[in-house]
């Protein structure tokens, strides 16, 4: 199994309070993910990374920010949660074409999110 | 026009059945082929990967890709009730994904 955490796993929060998920990976790849799922709409990306600080805005990003200082380590913030952002969350990591994972993704198991 | 057509079932099989999943997609770039099978409250895993077109088996499963069609396939042989789990196929022109939605599968015991 790839080597991917995620903190927390599960978490009920209140509307308009700040909510940070981390993901943590032990594969020393390059690109890493966040991911929701929803019923009927399947995964959607919200933000990844290619590297250190750069980061790119996926099909969702409203609402999320994230960063990357270290290559192991992707935090996705909800600056002020909203009922609309619960959901599943999944981080996920692959590497360089040039690599032998090339083209393949890897979840971790997910932070559910729940906002009142 | 979605990216990637994925029918969502849901499927239901008695245990035994050959089981065929199938997604559709309209970017002629997709060279990487992906099959997850996810569990209820887990997350994706990777089932099955695929490079460019033809066949590739593993046990109980064969993933195929038809490029000319834009057409990628999951065969389940012999399935089993642990087999039940919904079945995401992916497809990518290199670090961007593309999903579709699942399809959910049961078998039956």
């Amino acid at each position: 199994d790839a080597g991917i955490t995620q903190s927390p796993r599960h978490k009920v929060t209140e509307t308009g309070t700040p909510v940070t998920l981390r993901c943590h990976q032990t594969e020393n790849h390059r690109y890493m993910y966040w991911y929701r799922q929803d019923p009927g709409h399947g995964l959607r990306l919200i933000h990844y990374s290619y590297g250190v600080k750069d980061t790119d805005k996926g099909e969702v990003s409203d609402g999320y920010s994230v960063s990357r200082s270290k290559t192991e380590d992707f935090l996705l913030t909800l600056e002020s949660a909203t009922s609309s952002q619960t959901s599943v969350y999944f981080c996920a990591i692959s590497d360089d074409l040039t690599t032998t994972d090339a083209g393949e993704l890897f979840f971790g198991e997910g932070s559910r999110l729940t906002v009142l | 026009q979605k990216e990637v057509e994925q029918d969502p079932g849901p499927l239901s099989v008695p245990e035994g059945a050959i089981v065929s999943l199938n997604c559709t997609y309209s970017n002629s770039a997709f060279q990487y082929f992906m099959w997850y099978r996810q569990y209820s409250r887990k997350g994706p895993e990777l089932l099955m990967y695929t490079y460019s077109s033809g066949n590739k088996e593993d046990g109980r499963f064969t993933a195929q890709v038809d490029k000319s069609s834009k057409y990628i396939s999951l065969f389940i042989r012999d399935s089993q009730p642990s087999d039940s789990a919904t079945y995401l196929c992916a497809m990518s022109n290199g670090n961007q994904f593309y999903f579709g939605t699942g399809t959910s599968l049961t078998v039956i015991p």
